[in-house]
């Protein structure tokens, strides 16, 4: 079965530009998690969306946003974007979320200059 | 305050020797932990996990002991190979909440 599917692999923007992400969970996933990784943070959460609702949210601020389709497909939004938004931003699926077993994208690169 | 600490940010081994990685938490609330890794460019693959109730999970060369009284956790990797090297992951979470990780260590398996 496919995995879940991240675009684009890479992006650069310049500051106070936006940008937005996209994730394909695996087909039948219905919880979608955004995480962003910099070197030394290892991997903090953003939100997770289940069934089109957020249903958790992590300590970012407001500029990171999302939303989720019916199909289950994510999208993250991260407005005026500041030269420490540079990281890897994961996403990953599973059928409920809250148990082990998430499928990782190989995420999007995001380098603000 | 980081809930769930990987104070080695790197570790160097000997192929065929043991890799031992370690994790403490934080939060006596978690049940259950994981162990991911990653390569560079890839996102993380889920590893081996335990839950609170046992101390020892044992899955090929992948061994996760738990010791809840003192909050600490570590994956045994026996024996190591270069194809090991990566960034190890510790997560934490209990349910209805969402994962915490440790900030990583990378492995490097000399040949």
């Amino acid at each position: 079965k496919a995995g879940v599917t991240q675009t684009p692999r890479y992006l650069i923007k310049t500051r106070g530009q936006q940008v937005t992400l996209s994730c394909s969970p695996i087909s039948g996933h219905r919880s979608v998690s955004w995480y962003q990784q910099t070197p030394g943070q290892g991997l903090q959460f953003l939100f997770e969306y289940f069934s089109e609702t957020q249903r958790n949210k992590g300590n970012f601020p407001g500029r990171f946003s999302g939303r989720q389709f019916s199909n289950s497909r994510s999208e993250m939004n991260v407005s005026t974007l500041e030269l420490g938004d540079s990281a890897l931003y994961l996403c990953a699926s599973s059928f409920t979320g809250g148990d082990y077993g998430y499928t990782f994208g190989s995420g999007t690169r995001l380098t603000v200059v | 305050d980081q809930q769930v600490k990987q104070n080695s940010p790197s570790l160097s081994v000997q192929e065929g020797r043991i890799s031992i990685l370690n994790c403490d938490y934080t939060n006596s609330m978690f049940d259950y932990f994981l162990w991911y890794k990653k390569y560079p460019a890839e996102g993380p693959t889920f590893l081996i996990s335990i839950s609170s109730i046992k101390d020892k999970n044992e899955d090929g060369r992948f061994t996760v002991f738990l010791n809840k009284s003192a909050k600490h956790l570590s994956l045994h990797i026996v024996p190591s190979q270069p194809g090991d090297s990566a960034v190890y992951f510790c997560a934490a979470f209990n349910y209805g909440q969402n994962f915490v990780f440790g900030p990583g260590t990378r492995l490097s398996v000399l040949p």
